[in-house]
């Protein structure tokens, strides 16, 4: 299957601070990528979806100036947490696609986001 | 609003015996169907995709998708402890992008 990465696996931080995390689509080129949160025990929640090139769609109830979305290519999307606090802490897990017509999406391997 | 339905479980099941997952949904018009399985810490990875009703089978596990029923479950043949994960049922909207996840359904597969 398709491989996607994501940097930092996990990330430690203070209140207050901005945290970025890295999704890379490593063999393909990623026309959307998918960005979700899950807290434990839950399910995935779609925070927003963004493709190359263009402005990221959020979910009703995402702050899209707390959780800033940049596709600055087809292989890499990023996803800053800013002004974190503790309640952001959680798994955070983005998804890439290729192609409009292709209905699988493959998960990076996610991060885990502590803020203290 | 479109929801995706699954027993959260746990489902507990002796080794070597068929485990079943059960997930509805209530968007009667989507064509696209999976099943994830994500280990505890770990990010979801795609088991099995489904478009067609009927039964689709890939090795230990079986997707049978009903439209009309609304109903799409995994069947897991021989479960052996391995298999024990959190199964995640996911819905692809017609002709849009987002997949609308289950909250999933805890298995423990006792050996």
């Amino acid at each position: 299957g398709a491989v996607v990465s994501q940097h930092p696996s996990r990330v430690i931080c203070k209140s207050g601070t901005s945290v970025k995390i890295e999704c890379r689509s490593l063999d393909f080129q990623a026309t959307t990528m998918f960005w979700y949160r899950q807290f434990p025990k839950q399910s995935l929640m779609l925070m927003a979806t963004s493709n190359e090139g263009s402005k990221a769609t959020y979910e009703q109830g995402v702050e899209k100036d707390k959780f800033l979305i940049n596709h600055a290519s087809l292989t890499l999307s990023t996803l800053t947490v800013t002004s974190a606090h503790p309640e952001d802490s959680s798994f955070y897990i983005c998804s890439a696609r290729w192609g409009l017509g292709e209905n699988t999406q493959y998960f990076g391997p996610g991060t885990r986001l502590t803020v203290l | 609003q479109k929801e995706v339905e699954q027993n959260s479980g746990p489902l507990s099941v002796p080794e070597g015996a068929i485990a079943s997952l059960n997930c509805t949904y209530s968007d009667r018009v989507s064509q696209s169907f999976f099943w994830y399985r994500q280990y505890s810490g770990k990010s979801p990875e795609l088991i099995m995709s489904i478009y067609s009703n009927g039964d689709k089978e890939d090795g230990r596990f079986t997707a049978q998708l009903n439209k009309a029923s609304q109903y799409v479950s995994l069947l897991i043949r021989d479960s052996q402890p391995s298999d024990s994960a959190t199964y995640l049922c996911a819905v692809k909207e017609t002709g849009g992008f987002k997949t609308i996840f289950g909250a999933g359904t805890r298995l423990f597969v006792k050996a």
